[in-house]
């Protein structure tokens, strides 16, 4: 059974602060999407990683592929408020359509 | 553009009965997905429809069946309702051409099984 796991589940931190969620798997993925979702609405795509050892930026966030293409980090800098939701990452096998989901990470950003 | 949307928003069943879920995909989107997520975790894959066919399919009973129409609209049908089937259920779609790389979640709908 291909699991991704994240860490931490949950991460409470003041705003200016700068933080990394960890995602892990012992599964080779082709490709990786992290997603943020708040209450009451579906997961929104942040940014999918394609390549082992890609790195995207987005702002302030900054996601990293893992060369051997099973983990993957997001990492925000100076977070805001903003940012407080539930962040996801996903991942589908070469020659599959079944994206696996990490078992997320509930972020608040304090003020 | 209209995004993905899904009906209804919030739905209340008993233990043993039949709901139907429906959702509207992203005008052009030609590959539906369904998920399940249960409160406090993540996604979890159910199946997927291209071209009105079943594409795959995740670790769910037969109970749980789907449609896809010429329009590429979907239904999400589940059968002999538990309570462990309780959760929010997306829908998500992803345009042609571009693999499943890309998906585009609806709101969900709540469904509360007593």
């Amino acid at each position: 059974t291909q699991l991704l796991e994240q860490s931490p589940q949950f991460l409470s931190i003041q705003e200016g602060e700068n933080l990394t969620v960890y995602c892990n798997s012992s599964s080779v993925f082709s490709s990786l999407q992290w997603y943020r979702q708040e209450p009451g609405e579906g997961p929104v795509l942040l940014v999918t990683v394609v390549t082992g050892g890609e790195v995207k930026k987005l702002k302030r966030l900054t996601f990293q592929f893992g060369d051997a293409r099973k983990d993957s980090s997001l990492h925000i800098t100076a977070a805001q408020p903003g940012d407080t939701g539930l962040y996801l990452c996903a991942g589908v096998t070469s020659g599959t359509y079944k994206y696996i989901f990490g078992t997320g990470t509930r972020l608040k950003v304090l003020a | 553009e209209t995004g993905v949307t899904q009906s209804p928003t919030h739905l209340i069943k008993t233990r043993g009965q039949q709901v139907t879920l429906r959702c509207s995909s992203q005008s052009g989107h030609n590959t539906v997905s369904w998920y399940q997520q249960a409160l406090g975790q993540g996604p979890q894959f159910i199946f997927q429809y291209y071209r009105e066919e079943e594409n795959g399919r995740g670790n769910f009973p037969p109970r749980f069946s789907g449609l896809q129409f010429p329009n590429y609209s979907s239904e999400l049908n589940v059968n002999a309702l538990e309570l462990d089937d309780s959760a929010l259920y997306l829908c998500a779609s992803s345009p042609p051409g571009q693999g499943t790389d890309t998906q585009y979640f609806g709101p969900g709908t709540r469904l509360t099984v007593l």
